[in-house]
């Protein structure tokens, strides 16, 4: 089993700063990673997949990076609507489909 | 594109219960679908996965032999039956649609339900 690490836990950011999110895989999961926002109360949503393509609908502020074992989530300009939990997910090798346990970024 | 979980509720340790996930906005039949839950305060854990026409299904260790996934394409309807449940199933259960069409597509999910809560406890 693939195991995603996600770092930080907690990342603590001023509006219109810019946050750097980190997923880490314990094997190559080439470039099959997909990222996706929760908020509160709410289903996650997929913002990037294959590592760096931004899904339908998703701000341009949000792009991916990586391949292999690394893998960085920038959100640039952090809006209001941005605070919320960001999961890593790989789909490389399977099953099982694994997460990283997420990075809540909440406001400064 | 819409998913509508149902059939969450409170169970005691070792009974059942069977979730759906109805499907609308899309050609269901041609999608693979996943259940993932998430535990109160909790990270994702993917449960199942069933092809398109169901004939292939996969689980998580966590549920083999307990949980069957399947689905019904001429009732857009995606099934999670959920037996011997554990305290440790209590969670939302989502149903999620992988995102591109066809056998072989990578397993990345959009959109997902609202999700169901299931509770296991006596």
């Amino acid at each position: 089993e693939i195991v995603m690490t996600q770092s930080p836990v907690t990342l603590s950011v001023s509006p219109g700063e810019s946050a750097t999110l980190s997923c880490r895989a314990s094997q190559s999961v080439s470039s099959n990673l997909a990222w996706y926002q929760q908020k509160p109360g709410q289903a996650p949503r997929l913002l990037i997949y294959g590592a760096y393509t931004r899904a339908t609908g998703i701000p341009a502020r949000f792009s991916g990076s990586g391949s292999g074992t690394e893998f960085t989530l920038t959100i640039s300009s952090l809006q209001s609507e941005d605070f919320a939990v960001y999961y890593c997910q790989q789909y490389h090798n399977w099953p099982p489909l694994t997460f990283g346990g997420g990075t809540k970024v909440e406001i400064k | 594109v819409q998913l509508v979980e149902s059939g969450g509720g409170l169970v005691q340790p070792g009974g059942s219960l069977r979730l759906s996930c109805a499907a609308s906005g899309f050609t269901f039949s041609s999608y693979a679908m996943s259940w993932v839950r998430q535990a109160p305060g909790k990270g994702l854990e993917w449960v199942s996965l069933t092809g398109s026409s169901g004939g292939a299904t996969y689980y998580a260790d966590s549920v083999k032999g307990r949980f069957t996934i399947s689905r019904d394409n001429s009732k857009n309807t995606l099934y999670l039956q959920m037996n011997s449940l554990r305290v440790e199933d209590t969670a939302v259960y989502y149903c999620a649609k992988r995102g591109l069409g066809g056998s072989g597509s990578p397993n990345w999910f959009d959109p997902w339900g609202q999700g169901t809560l299931v509770t296991v406890s006596s």
